[in-house]
């Protein structure tokens, strides 16, 4: 069965860096896009990055362009997101998404438990 | 960027009711780039329905989705206290950003 399991999370002061990890199995990770979407506390779901099936295509939400930094292993089934300049309002749940298209339109069939990211003091 | 509106921000009903909730596009959005999710404190979101109305594998038949352009609906016909949670719709355009709504919250009454 498919499994996205997000790693990595933790506790940062400001100004500071982090990297997810999100393994990946069950599927095979190199045919698929992923992405990372992130959810604050008490707020709603929030895309942030998404890298096409073999790494050749890379984009990011205005709120961390420049700062995060999506990649993949596809020989290690893994899903990265490192992240830069850190700031409180990027404290969020992140969870990796796998990305799935059809003649139906595309979607998020998939998604990990998320890894919460604390950015404080 | 598309912004997508979610309403009602609440919705409280009972067991057994029926639950329509909205999400209205700032400007038109295909039909297959509309989804819908389902999220429950400390799980992970689950998938509903693509391309506006089509159900996910395993989702039972009491959720159903509708809609064009900017005005899309999703519709729990009966509910079952499992579906009491957040509701997200979402437009998975040919590009980014792929927005989501605010969010439905769908309360026990």
């Amino acid at each position: 069965q498919v499994q996205l399991v997000e790693s990595g999370g933790g506790v940062v002061q400001p100004g500071g860096s982090l990297r997810l990890s999100c393994a990946a199995s069950g599927f095979t990770f190199s045919g698929f896009g992923m992405h990372w979407v992130r959810q604050a506390p008490g707020k709603g779901l929030e895309w942030v990055a998404f890298i096409r099936y073999d790494g050749s295509k890379k984009y990011s939400a205005d709120s961390v362009k420049g700062r995060f930094t999506i990649s993949r292993d596809n020989s290690k089934n893994t899903l990265y997101l490192q992240m830069n300049s850190l700031r409180g309002d990027d404290t969020a749940v992140y969870y990796c998404a796998k990305g799935f298209c059809s003649g139906g339109g595309c979607c998020y069939d998939y998604w990990g438990q998320g890894t919460l990211v604390t950015v404080s003091s | 960027e598309i912004v997508l509106t979610q309403s009602p921000g609440t919705l409280s009903l009972s067991p057994g009711e029926r639950a329509t909730l909205s999400c209205r596009a700032s400007q038109s959005v295909s039909s297959s780039s509309l989804v819908w999710y389902q999220h429950k404190p400390g799980q992970a979101p689950r998938l509903l329905i693509y391309g506006a109305s089509s159900r996910a594998t395993g989702i039972p038949d009491r959720f159903s989705g509708s809609g064009s352009g900017t005005d899309f609906t999703l519709t729990i016909s009966r509910l079952e206290p499992e579906d009491f949670a957040v509701y997200y719709c979402q437009q998975f355009g040919s590009s980014p950003p792929y927005t989501f709504g605010q969010g439905t919250k769908l309360d026990i009454k």
